[in-house]
């Protein structure tokens, strides 16, 4: 089971929008909306950012948003802020030899 | 408020063992998920296995399928993760994460453990 494809890196300038892609198959994105994206920075454990697709945990900023087409889920922040600047990955429920599978991770740089 | 506050770090030869322990707290849910994702320096994250809380069935990925076993004490809210053959590609390091039911998403996790193999 591969890891999802995220882009290593995303810039932006604050207050701008960025968008962040996670491509995988029919067996994972595909096949589920269990599409899920985590934050983490530096030295800290990973905070849940958006889950089923979509849909934000309470207390997790309006501007992020998370879509999915076929086999690939987009993370977009908009309105970028320095606090933003973190590693991002994406997840997925999948068939196969595992139960989860995770994003390559993305670095998320506000210029 | 809801905490897995995890085991220190450690420092394994190879061919050891490790055991992480994860205890949870600030929350009710009878039915909930406890997952064991590593992290090693640089990477992205691997999810290794869960364990359903209520009934204490684990569920193990292909890859780390005889090597790692998950175990929980409901008398004291823990949940232990042990890695058996340790090298140092198994340097990294540790979280648990919630999943409440089976909503298939981490919510909250652990603060991490490093565990370093190394002779």
């Amino acid at each position: 089971q591969s890891a999802l494809t995220q882009p290593a890196s995303v810039s932006g300038s604050p207050g701008q929008s960025i968008t962040i892609s996670c491509t995988g198959t029919s067996s994972d994105i595909g096949g589920y909306n269990y599409v899920s994206w985590y934050q983490q920075h530096p030295g800290k454990a990973p905070k849940l950012m958006i889950y089923d697709v979509s849909n934000r945990p309470s207390g997790v900023s309006n501007r992020f948003s998370g879509s999915k087409s076929g086999n690939t889920a987009s993370l977009t922040i908009s309105g970028l802020q320095a606090e933003d600047e973190a590693d991002y990955y994406c997840s997925s429920f999948t068939t196969g030899n595992t139960a989860y599978v995770f994003g390559t991770g993305t670095k998320v740089s506000v210029l | 408020q809801v905490q897995l506050v995890q085991s220190g770090a450690e420092v394994k030869k190879p061919g050891a063992s490790v055991q992480v322990s994860c205890r949870a707290s600030g929350y009710t849910f009878t039915s909930y998920h406890i997952h064991w994702v590593r992290q090693a320096p640089g990477q992205g994250l691997e999810w290794m296995g869960a364990i359903n809380f209520s009934d204490g069935i684990p569920t193990y990925p292909q890859k780390f399928r005889g090597r790692v076993t998950v175990a929980r004490d409901t008398s004291t809210n823990t949940v232990y993760m042990a890695l058996s053959s340790l090298s140092p590609e198994d340097t990294a390091v540790y979280y648990c994460a919630r999943e409440v039911g089976f909503l298939k998403h981490f919510d909250y996790w652990g603060q991490g453990t490093l565990v370093t193999v190394s002779s």
